[in-house]
């Protein structure tokens, strides 16, 4: 079935560090993707998406390439803030003319120090 | 525009007993999620409501398990005779009626229903 795989945490870095956070997904046919933020007390939040191959989806200095030829998604930022510490989350939804049904991966958190 | 209302935030019970958990989505959004995200994992997919029907359940929602929309608006999600299992954050999610090919019905989170079962 359909499936994604986000790098392990914790990640931890200093402020301004680059940061990457590795994703991958199975998938028939041509999902969306998704980023999603998860700050400490409060709901996920969209971060950013790309619904076809090559697209890249930013917000917030954040970025992510939909990558088909290596399902990948990974997601990118050049100088990090210590208000960026929270859990990401990659999500897919399976190629669908319907509904967005959400499959996430575990999370990874980011840590960011001063 | 308030946003995605869950309530109530924390539920602690005893095995056994029975627990009702509250969303309130955006208002004009139709569609409603239900999902189910324990510690240290991403959330999982429990159930789907377009208006009032309910067009998709997980295998993951045992029959313990009822989720409801009587009027297209407000959701509710029942957990009948807790276990310890069922400990998670619960969820909940709303979209406009819109494509997922385009990406138009993006979900708009709450801030989720944390239950312990004791």
């Amino acid at each position: 079935g359909d499936s994604v795989t986000q790098m392990e945490g914790p990640v931890t870095l200093s402020e301004e560090a680059f940061l990457t956070i590795n994703c991958t997904y199975t998938a028939t046919g041509y999902p969306s993707l998704f980023w999603y933020v998860q700050y400490p007390g409060e709901g996920l939040q969209l971060l950013l998406k790309a619904t076809k191959a090559d697209d890249k989806g930013s917000n917030k200095g954040f970025e992510a390439t939909y990558r088909k030829e290596t399902t990948s998604f990974h997601l990118e930022k050049g100088s990090v803030q210590v208000s960026d510490s929270a859990v990401y989350f990659c999500a897919l939804s399976p190629f669908s003319g319907g509904y967005n049904k959400l499959i996430f991966g575990a999370g990874t958190r980011l840590a960011v120090h001063p | 525009d308030t946003g995605v209302s869950q309530n109530p935030r924390h539920k602690i019970t005893k095995r056994g007993q029975n627990v009702t958990f509250r969303c309130d989505p955006i208002s004009e959004h139709n569609r409603l999620y239900w999902y189910r995200q324990t510690l240290g994992q991403g959330p999982e997919f429990l159930t789907y409501f377009q208006n009032e029907a309910q067009l998709e359940k997980s295998r993951l929602l045992s029959d313990r398990f009822s989720a409801e929309r009587p009027k297209g608006s407000f959701s509710t999600l029942e957990i009948q005779r807790t276990e310890q299992g069922d400990s998670a954050m619960y969820l909940c999610a709303s979209s406009p009626t819109g494509s997922a090919i385009s990406g138009a019905n993006v979900l708009t989170f709450g801030a989720g229903s944390r239950l312990t079962v004791l």
